[in-house]
C-alpha cells in the first residue's frame, strides 16, 4: 500500500524567509503525489502534483516541489513566506484501487505558522 | 470554473435528527467523493461515486448514506448520528479519465456538530 509521511506537525518562519515542508512516501509502483493547502474554515486547494516527467513540478501561489526517487521524498519549498501562506499543508499520494479507482492518501499535516 | 459547492456551511443536529448534505459541480466531472476530516486530522475517504453509481464504500456506517442524483449532485444523507460523527464533510470531485494521476478538486466542506 501506498504511504506518505510529513515530518514536523508544526513549522514556523519569519516573514521572507524560505518555506520547506517534508513529504517522504512508500510506494510499490511508480507514485503519483500531491500537495494540498487548507486555510483555517474551508476546504482543500490543490498547490501542484507530480505524476511523470520532470521531477521540478512548480505550483501556485511561488511554491514548488522537487520529485527524488532516490531518497523517496517530495518536499514542499518556497524561497520567500508570506503571511498569506499561514495554512495546514497536506502530502498526499494517490493510491490505487480495484476496478481503477483511486484513493487519496493524506500524511498527517504540517501547520506553517508565518511571524511577521 | 473549478468549483464545487457544498451546503450548508455549518449543521448542528441532534441524535434523532435526520439531515442531508448537498455538494454540486459543474466541470462535467464522472467521479464524486465524501471525505470525513476530523479536527487536525487529514481527511479520510467514506464513498466513491463514478458514473452515477456508488463504487467505493471505505466500511462506512449505514447512519450516512449516500445518494448521487445526477452527475453534478451528491448528497449525504445524515440519520441517528453520534457525537463522535461530528467534523469536517468534504466533497470532492475528479474527470474520471485519467486514472491515478487524475486531481481531485474539493469544496469548502461542511462543518457538522452533533449533539
Amino acid at each position: 500500500a501506498q504511504s506518505v509521511t510529513q515530518l514536523g506537525s508544526h513549522v514556523s518562519v519569519s516573514e521572507g524567509a524560505l518555506v520547506l515542508l517534508r513529504c517522504n512516501y512508500s510506494s510499490s509502483v511508480p507514485p503519483y503525489l500531491f500537495w494540498y493547502v487548507q486555510y483555517p474554515n474551508q476546504g482543500l486547494q490543490l498547490l501542484l502534483k507530480y505524476t511523470t516527467g520532470a521531477t521540478l513540478v512548480k505550483g501556485i501561489n511561488g511554491f514548488e516541489a522537487e520529485f527524488k526517487k532516490s531518497e523517496t521524498s517530495f518536499h514542499l519549498t518556497k524561497p520567500s513566506a508570506h503571511m498569506s501562506d499561514a495554512a495546514e499543508y497536506f502530502c498526499a499520494i494517490s493510491q490505487p484501487m480495484n476496478t481503477g479507482f483511486q484513493k487519496l492518501v493524506f500524511g498527517t499535516g504540517t501547520r506553517l505558522l508565518v511571524s511577521p | 470554473d473549478t468549483e464545487v459547492t457544498q451546503t450548508p456551511k455549518h449543521l448542528v443536529m441532534g441524535m434523532t435528527n435526520k439531515k442531508s448534505l448537498k455538494c454540486e459541480q459543474h466541470m462535467g466531472h464522472r467521479a464524486m467523493y465524501w471525505y470525513k476530516q476530523k479536527a487536525k486530522k487529514p481527511p479520510e475517504l467514506m464513498f466513491v461515486y463514478s458514473y452515477e453509481k456508488l463504487s467505493i464504500n471505505e466500511s462506512v456506517p449505514s447512519r450516512f448514506s449516500p445518494e448521487c442524483p445526477n452527475s453534478s449532485l451528491l448528497n449525504l444523507h445524515l440519520h441517528a448520528l453520534q457525537p463522535e460523527d461530528s467534523a469536517l464533510y468534504l466533497c470532492a470531485s475528479s474527470p474520471r479519465t485519467s486514472g491515478s494521476q487524475e486531481t481531485q478538486y474539493f469544496g469548502p466542506g461542511t462543518r457538522l456538530l452533533v449533539l
